[in-house]
């Protein structure tokens, strides 16, 4: 099992430019996330889908689109690049979204560090 | 506002040594508290979840202590390796709405072990 796996690894942008980040997982895990990492912050949700078909905003989705393409698959697209989404964006699964007392474990994907220049 | 507080921000020791990271949270109901840990250039890897009820917990040389009265959790690392050098993340489940929870994320510690 390869777990959770993003592409690309590494991108740099020009201030304007669009593009897609791409997060497939082969767990079988019903709720997916997409989370950045910016120096000195703890890592903040921009958008979770808590199972297939259905998509919410988290902390900061202000200039994030995504797509829940199916159980597997979660996307999140830059519509029109900005400087201040350079960032590392980790994409994340866990079985289901958390609830009451349950802690289903998330499990990272190895990142996509992004410059926007 | 829930938040999680780690300290310290860096810590440097020797190889052999033990350590102590520290994790003060104010989220509110508590449910859980988990610590992960992020090697450079990884995703972060659980390495403990803890509920209300536990009070210490290993994972190899890896123990996690909870105080869910003064709201405090430690990760006391013993005989560390030069492996163990990584950034070490508290997260507590913070309430979002409509029976679900949303993590909420520490800073981290950054811990170096040297030879």
């Amino acid at each position: 099992n390869a777990g959770v796996t993003q592409t690309p690894k590494f991108q740099v942008l020009k201030t304007g430019q669009s593009m897609t980040l791409q997060c497939a997982q082969d767990m079988n895990h019903n709720s997916m996330y997409w989370y950045r990492q910016d120096p000195g912050m703890g890592l903040r949700l921009i958008y979770y889908s808590a199972s297939e078909g259905t998509t919410d905003k988290g902390e900061v989705p202000n200039g994030y689109n995504v797509s829940r393409l199916n159980k597997r698959e979660f996307s999140l697209r830059l519509e029109s690049a900005a400087p201040s989404q350079t960032s590392v964006y980790f994409c994340a699964s866990s079985e289901k979204v958390l609830a009451g007392g349950a802690y289903n474990e998330q499990f990272f994907g190895p990142g996509t560090r992004l410059t926007v220049l | 506002k829930n938040q999680v507080e780690q300290s310290p921000q860096s810590l440097i020791i020797l190889e052999g040594k033990n350590c102590t990271l520290q994790c003060n949270y104010t989220v509110s109901p508590f449910s859980n508290l988990r610590w992960y840990k992020q090697d450079t250039g990884r995703g972060p890897v659980s390495l403990t979840i803890m509920t209300f009820s536990e009070n210490t917990k290993s994972n190899g040389r890896y123990t996690a202590t909870l105080d869910a009265d003064t709201k405090q959790s430690s990760l006391h690392i013993t005989a560390s390796q030069l492996s163990d050098s990584a950034s070490y993340i508290c997260v507590v489940p913070a309430y979002s709405g409509a029976g679900s929870y949303q993590l909420t994320f520490g800073k981290g510690t950054k811990l170096s072990v040297i030879p």
